[in-house]
């Protein structure tokens, strides 16, 4: 079955450590990508997202994405997190283009200290 | 623009009872879309439509009924309401394909089944 898999369910960081996210998807054929993100109390926001072309996605805030085919992986980085990047992330994967359908991974926390 | 808007926010229903999510959009999205969201199993596609007057069912349909009889608006009923149906309901609307395009959410309605 089509899966998403996000393997942190928590990551606790201190203010200015490295930051990455893993995500990794079940399906070999093409797929469409995304991580969104959700602040406290606030709703879901797009991060990034990548359909094909350089590997290497760059969002807002200084977040980026490496899609590694080989890996099924899609991983969020981020060099140096802040406070403010405290939320919820949510790794997305298409299956069949826009026929298909799009599967959410269960998310992981992010809790940055200050 | 307002975006995508909710309401209610927050919701306790008896077991039994039906009630209405409603959910608009202000940006001529065509697509528009209902997850929801439980603790440890990120988001989940109840229903989608890809235009007024056409729905279609996603991953988890049962218990909820929607139509879309016009662009803006996309309501989701819950004829009568089980405790399985607590959870945070996010309505979602995109221009092009939910699958591929940027889904732009709505602040989510809390609900909880008594």
């Amino acid at each position: 079955a089509q899966s998403v898999s996000q393997h942190n369910h928590h990551v606790i960081l201190s203010e200015a450590a490295s930051l990455e996210l893993g995500c990794n998807y079940s399906y070999g054929g093409t797929v469409n990508l995304f991580w969104y993100v959700q602040y406290p109390g606030q709703h879901l926001q797009l991060l990034l997202k990548y359909f094909s072309g350089d590997p290497l996605v760059k969002g807002i805030k200084g977040f980026e994405a490496e899609f590694i085919k080989s890996k099924f992986s899609f991983n969020l980085r981020k060099p140096s997190v802040q406070w403010s990047d405290t939320a919820e992330y949510f790794c997305a994967v298409n299956y069949g283009g826009s026929q298909g359908n799009l599967i959410f991974g269960k998310g992981t926390k992010l809790s940055v200290k200050p | 623009n307002a975006g995508v808007t909710q309401t209610p926010k927050f919701q306790v229903l008896k077991t039994g009872q039906s009630m209405t999510l409603q959910c608009a959009q202000d940006m001529n999205h065509e697509y528009m879309s209902w997850y929801r969201q439980d603790p440890g199993m990120g988001l989940r596609l109840i229903h989608y439509s890809v235009g007024a007057g056409i729905t279609d069912q996603g991953e988890v349909p049962n218990g909820y009924n929607v139509s879309r009889s016009t662009t803006e608006d996309f309501p989701l009923r819950l004829l009568s309401a089980a405790p399985s149906q607590t959870s945070v309901y996010f309505c979602a609307s995109s221009w092009g394909s939910l699958n591929t395009d940027t889904q732009y959410f709505g602040p989510g309605t809390r609900l909880t089944v008594l």
